[in-house]
């Protein structure tokens, strides 16, 4: 069963860096959406696509947020000029449009640290 | 857009049965009712879903009165593994639709004690 994956699973970084994460879904499943959490608190809805086009986009995600889906398969989430507040773990979460319940399905999360 | 109320936390005890319940009194005819449990280090997983009346699977019950203004998640003979937190979403069944306007909330962490 290959689930949601998410690569890497930590990272830390220094303040200012740009960082990358990737997440590949369930391979049949054509949205995707990327959430953030913080300690104590739900996930946070940052952004989604379907196929490959990013449909949505929540104010959390700043300028320094960039979210790219090319093939319609796994996306890439980018952080630029990363600030200690971006310290959270990033979720990645896949489902299918045509099932009735469309239940999002969750990668582990990539935990990020800046410094 | 409806927001739910949960209880920030939850003890019971190895093989008692569990209600946690949710308000969420703005629901919209449109909306379904769906539960995730989240342990540590890990996304949520996907529980139970309905719209009215009692739905049951293996893992839990999910209650919703007629007026629908609020659900009940029934968890049976609960183990330590079910410590974790869990979390009420209200929002279309097309989801994605307003994918940014169902929101997770704090969630409702249940300790279970030996």
């Amino acid at each position: 069963d290959t689930g949601v994956s998410q690569d890497p699973r930590h990272k830390i970084t220094k303040r200012g860096q740009n960082v990358t994460f990737r997440c590949d879904p369930i391979s049949e499943h054509n949205r995707l959406y990327w959430y953030r959490q913080t300690l104590g608190q739900g996930p946070e809805f940052l952004t989604y696509f379907q196929n490959e086009a990013q449909l949505e986009k929540s104010r959390l995600l700043s300028d320094r947020f960039s979210a790219e889906r090319p093939k319609g398969s796994f996306s890439t989430l980018e952080i630029q000029r990363t600030e200690q507040g971006d310290s959270a773990m990033y979720l990645c979460a896949s489902s299918l449009s045509t099932l009735a319940k469309n239940i999002q399905y969750f990668g582990a999360g990539t935990r990020l640290s800046v410094l | 857009l409806a927001k739910t109320t949960q209880p920030i936390s939850m003890d019971s005890y190895e093989g008692q049965e569990v209600n946690i319940t949710c308000s969420h009194n703005n629901i919209a005819t449109n909306d379904y009712i769906t539960w995730y449990q989240q342990f540590p280090s890990q996304g949520p997983r996907f529980i139970i879903q309905g719209y009215k009346t009692k739905v049951t699977n293996e893992v839990a019950s999910l209650f919703i009165p007629a007026d629908r203004k609020s659900s009940t998640l029934s968890l049976p003979r609960v183990s330590l593994s079910d410590t974790a937190v869990y979390y009420c979403l209200v929002g279309d069944r097309d989801w994605d639709t307003n994918a940014g306007k169902s929101t997770f909330g704090d969630g409702t962490t249940l300790t279970v004690k030996p």
